[in-house]
């Protein structure tokens, strides 16, 4: 069956523009996590959805960062007038439900801000 | 504080040794869940074994256990019989139940190389 689909793999923007970063989750899955991979940080939890609803957005780095998911299915992370320090590898997850042991990954998309 | 501490940055194995990748955690939380996950070097982060801080006997899959010792606060990942492909950075992390945002807090990792 399908895994979890991101896309893009790769998008190289310019400082100040806004980026959206997509996530398919694995069919039937309802919780759904969005991680960033850096060299300096190692690998951060940004946020989670459980369904539609994002209950603790404490993680997002700054408030240029939301994420959004409709329809329990796709997920957006919205990155606005993205900065050189927001270069990262973007990982999405997903699992059955919460606290449902392992979650599944995605090949993650490679922001690069110039 | 750090919750997941993986003391070593690097390893190099002989092929067919096993190999023992280091894993402390720091939670107050009384249920939480320990994790291992390889990410070669294609990046795809690939799920290895799950332990609950609940469960009784150590986890095993395959050629992988986790060396669980609750009361040491250690998650260990043994892997037996090493192989090329094993060569890959190894990933601890933890999810605290009780702590409400559910993602997983992961080490900075160990990466692994595996020597013929």
């Amino acid at each position: 069956g399908a895994g979890v689909s991101q896309s893009p793999s790769n998008k190289v923007t310019e400082k100040g523009k806004d980026v959206e970063l997509r996530c398919d989750p694995i069919s039937g899955h309802t919780a759904l996590y969005w991680y960033r991979q850096s060299l300096g940080q190692g690998l951060e939890f940004l946020i989670y959805f459980q369904g539609n609803s994002a209950p603790d957005k404490s993680g997002l780095p700054s408030d240029r960062f939301s994420a959004e998911r409709t329809g329990g299915s796709v997920s957006t992370l919205t990155i606005q007038r993205t900065q050189q320090e927001d270069s990262a590898v973007y990982l999405c997850a997903s699992s059955p439900g919460l606290a449902a042991g392992e979650q599944f990954f995605g090949p993650g998309t490679r922001l690069t801000v110039l | 504080a750090q919750k997941i501490t993986q003391t070593q940055p690097g390893m190099f194995v002989q092929e067919k040794e096993a190999v023992t990748l280091d894993c402390t955690y720091d939670t107050s939380d009384p249920s939480y869940g320990l994790f291992w996950y390889k990410q070669p070097s294609s990046g795809e982060m690939i799920f290895l074994i799950y332990q609950g801080s609940y469960d009784q006997q150590n986890a095993t899959e395959g050629r992988y256990s986790l060396n669980f010792q609750k009361a040491r606060k250690s998650a260990n990942l043994v892997i037996s019989a090493s192989q090329l492909g094993d060569s890959a950075m190894y990933f601890c992390a933890m999810r605290e139940v009780g702590g409400g945002a559910d993602g997983l807090t992961f080490g900075k990792g160990t990466h692994l190389i595996i020597q013929p």
